[in-house]
C-alpha cells in the first residue's frame, strides 16, 4: 500500500533562518506532489506542485522554493524565513492529477521566532 | 483556473442534528468532487467523494449530492455525533493537475 511520509512534526526556526522540509512517498511510482499551506486552522493554500522529476510549478510567489530531486521526493525549501511564513504545512500525492483522491501527509507546523 | 465557494464557514449543531454544507464551482468541464474531513491538528482525510456521473452518493450516515446545472454540491451528515467535528473541505479540479480546496466548514457537535 502507498504511504506518505513527511518531516519534521513540528519546527521552530528564527526569522532569516533557511528552511527544508521533506516529503516521500512509498508504494507508488511517478506520483503527482504537493505542497500546501494551511494558515490560521483554515483554508488549504497550493504553493507547489510537480508531475515528474524536475517538474516544479508554482501557484504562489512567494519566499519559498519547490524541488523534486527524486521520483519519490519532494522538498520544501526557503533561504530566508520570514514572520509571515509560519504555519502549518502539508505535503500531498495523487495518483492521478486533479481527479483522484489526494492523501496528505501528517503535516510540519512551522513556527518563524 | 476553478472558484470554490463553501458556506457556512461555522456550523454548530446538537447532536442527532443533521448538518449540510454546501459548495459551488465554476467550471463546468469539472468531473470530481471530493469531501475531506480534518481532525484539530492532523491531516485532512477523504471522507467522500463524486463524480459528474452520478448525482448522490452515500456512505452509511454521510451523503454528497452534486447538482451539474447549477455547479453545486453538498455534504450532508445525519444523525451528528460529537466525534463528527470537524473542519470539513469540498474540492474540484483545478487544470489538468491540481484540486482548488474551498475555504473549510468549522462543524462544532454539541452533545
Amino acid at each position: 500500500s502507498q504511504t506518505i511520509h513527511q518531516w519534521p512534526a513540528t519546527l521552530v526556526q528564527p526569522v532569516g533562518s533557511p528552511l527544508s522540509l521533506e516529503c516521500t512517498v512509498e508504494g507508488t511510482s511517478n506520483p503527482n506532489l504537493y505542497w500546501y499551506r494551511q494558515a490560521a486552522g483554515r483554508g488549504l493554500q497550493l504553493l507547489f506542485y510537480s508531475v515528474g522529476i524536475g517538474q516544479i510549478s508554482s501557484e504562489v510567489p512567494q519566499n519559498l522554493s519547490a524541488s523534486r530531486p527524486q521520483d519519490r521526493q519532494f522538498i520544501l525549501s526557503s533561504k530566508k524565513l520570514l514572520l509571515s511564513d509560519s504555519g502549518f504545512y502539508l505535503c500531498a500525492w495523487s495518483g492521478s492529477p486533479g481527479n483522484t483522491e489526494a492523501f496528505f501527509g501528517q503535516g510540519t507546523r512551522l513556527t518563524v521566532v | 483556473g476553478e472558484n470554490v465557494e463553501q458556506h457556512p464557514s461555522t456550523l454548530s449543531v446538537q447532536e442527532g442534528d443533521s448538518a449540510v454544507i454546501k459548495c459551488t464551482y465554476s467550471d463546468s468541464a469539472s468531473n470530481y468532487f471530493p469531501w475531506y474531513k480534518q481532525e484539530l491538528g492532523k491531516r485532512p482525510q477523504l471522507i467522500i467523494d463524486i463524480r459528474s456521473n452520478v448525482g448522490e452518493k452515500k456512505d452509511q450516515r454521510i451523503a454528497v449530492t452534486l447538482n451539474k446545472t447549477a455547479k453545486h454540491f453538498s455534504l450532508h451528515i445525519t444523525e451528528t455525533q460529537p466525534e463528527d467535528s470537524a473542519v470539513y473541505f469540498c474540492a474540484a479540479p483545478s487544470g489538468y493537475s491540481t484540486l482548488t480546496f474551498g475555504k473549510g466548514t468549522m462543524l462544532l457537535v454539541s452533545p
